[in-house]
């Protein structure tokens, strides 16, 4: 990908188990997002960390970011079988603004 | 309105046909960007605009040509594609500073293109 990987490729697990993907990335950022995206169609954004931050929380999602490794990672607590999706993390690259590119893509299967 | 609309969803040209795609949003953002997409993989950073001026092209082949003829439209020009063209194209926007970036980018559910 443009800007790095993500790990693993492919996930599958039960409902109500907790789901961890991992992001690495190869320059300096701004930001980085995760999003989410249903059938191959546009991609829902679900949470933001900004370079001087370490963890965020919004709803089932927690996020990480350690900009020493130049790596994130995204925790789906409780999943739901709605949560199967393909998830992608992107940054947004420094120096400079708006340079916005993604991993490669985790692909989550939430089974009922 | 929070929303980036694209059309069309769905559009089969061929090789030797000009044909656009559309984006729209009437968000206040002033950044704009064109990504493709091909199938099982991540989304592809193809031009960004900046207060409607040209800020990245990665490299695009010239076949692609973008346009932004104001800030709340962003156009795709498409002339003598190739078959492995065919691609998702998904249009974004967003605010151009970026601490203003608390909610992200906003993206459109992209055009489907064919071409055969």
């Amino acid at each position: 990908s443009q800007q790095g990987e993500e790990d693993p490729q492919a996930l599958s697990i039960q409902e109500g188990e907790n789901a961890t993907m991992n992001c690495s990335y190869k320059t300096s950022i701004n930001n980085l997002q995760w999003y989410r995206q249903n059938s191959g169609r546009g991609l829902v954004h679900l949470i933001l960390i900004r370079s001087n931050e370490r963890e965020k929380h919004s709803g089932r999602l927690r996020v990480t970011l350690d900009t020493s490794k130049k790596s994130s990672s995204l925790l789906i607590t409780a999943s739901r079988a709605a949560d199967t999706a393909s998830y992608f993390c992107a940054t947004d690259a420094a120096p400079g603004f708006n340079k916005f590119y993604f991993g490669s893509g985790t692909k989550l299967n939430v089974k009922p | 309105d929070t929303e980036v609309t694209q059309t069309p969803k769905h559009l089969v040209m061929g090789m030797t046909n000009k044909k656009s795609l559309k984006c729209e949003q009437h968000m206040g953002h002033r950044a704009m960007y064109w990504y493709k997409q091909k199938a099982k993989k991540p989304p592809e950073l193809m031009f960004v605009y900046s207060y409607e001026k040209l800020s990245i092209n990665e490299s695009v082949p010239s076949r692609f040509s973008p346009e932004c003829p104001n800030s709340s439209l962003l156009n795709l020009h498409l002339h003598a594609l190739q078959p492995e063209d065919s691609a998702l194209y998904l249009c974004a926007s967003s605010h151009v500073v970026p601490q203003d970036l608390n909610y992200g980018y906003t993206f459109g559910s992209g055009t489907r293109l064919t071409v055969v």
